[in-house]
């Protein structure tokens, strides 16, 4: 079954550190891979893909995943966090034609 | 451009009743996909529609159901209201069907009494 995990329910990190959201998939086939944002009273917002090529992709506000086959991971990085990243983020894998999505991981900036 | 947007914001129901929450597509999107957000469940998928079809359901009893417009516009009703169907009712559009990603609404979120 296809399915998509996101092992941290919260992460906490100081403003000005690197930030890693993790995510795992199980898929069959080549997996399509996405990143969304929820910020508090809105709709989510897409932030990048991974659909094939580099296995680092780059996408909004300063944010890139990187794409490890072979652990069935699609990590959510950020080399500089800002308090305006607090947010909720959702990891999503497309199976069986269907969109499907992680528990999302709140995401926490200290200034 | 125009996002995604959801009529109505807000809505109260009661047990027993129906409703139907409307979604207006990014221009040119042909896609339409149906999302319900709840803080125990997280986003589960409803249904997707592309060129007036419904192309993908998921897991949702027959209570709830849905529909495409010639223009992209789409619609998704629930029938006899449950405590359990509270929630925000997310539409997303995209160009076409996966892996295009998605563009989402602000929602509409359902009390229902």
């Amino acid at each position: 079954a296809q399915s998509v995990a996101q092992p941290e329910d919260q992460v906490n990190v100081a403003e000005g550190n690197p930030l890693t959201v993790k995510c795992t998939y199980s898929v069959s086939g080549n997996p399509y891979l996405f990143w969304y944002v929820q910020y508090p009273n809105r709709g989510l917002q897409f932030l990048l893909k991974y659909i094939t090529g580099d296995n680092l992709v780059k996408g909004s506000y300063g944010f890139e995943a990187e794409f490890n086959k072979s652990q069935t991971s699609f990590h959510l990085k950020k080399p500089s966090a800002l308090v305006s990243d607090s947010a909720l983020y959702f990891c999503a894998v497309i199976g069986g034609f269907k969109t499907i999505f992680g528990a999302g991981t709140r995401l926490f900036v200290k200034a | 451009k125009a996002g995604v947007t959801q009529t109505p914001r807000y809505l109260i129901k009661t047990r027993g009743q129906q409703v139907t929450l409307s979604c207006s597509p990014i221009s040119g999107h042909r896609s339409v996909s149906w999302y319900q957000q709840t803080p125990g469940q997280g986003l589960q998928f409803l249904f997707e529609y592309f060129s007036e079809t419904q192309r993908n359901k998921g897991n949702f009893p027959g209570r709830f159901s849905g529909r495409q417009f010639s223009n992209s516009r789409s619609e998704m009703n629930v029938s006899t209201l449950e405590l359990g169907d509270s929630a925000l009712y997310l539409c997303a559009s995209s160009l076409g069907l996966a892996p295009y990603e998605q563009y989402f609404g602000p929602g509409t979120r359902l009390t229902v009494t």
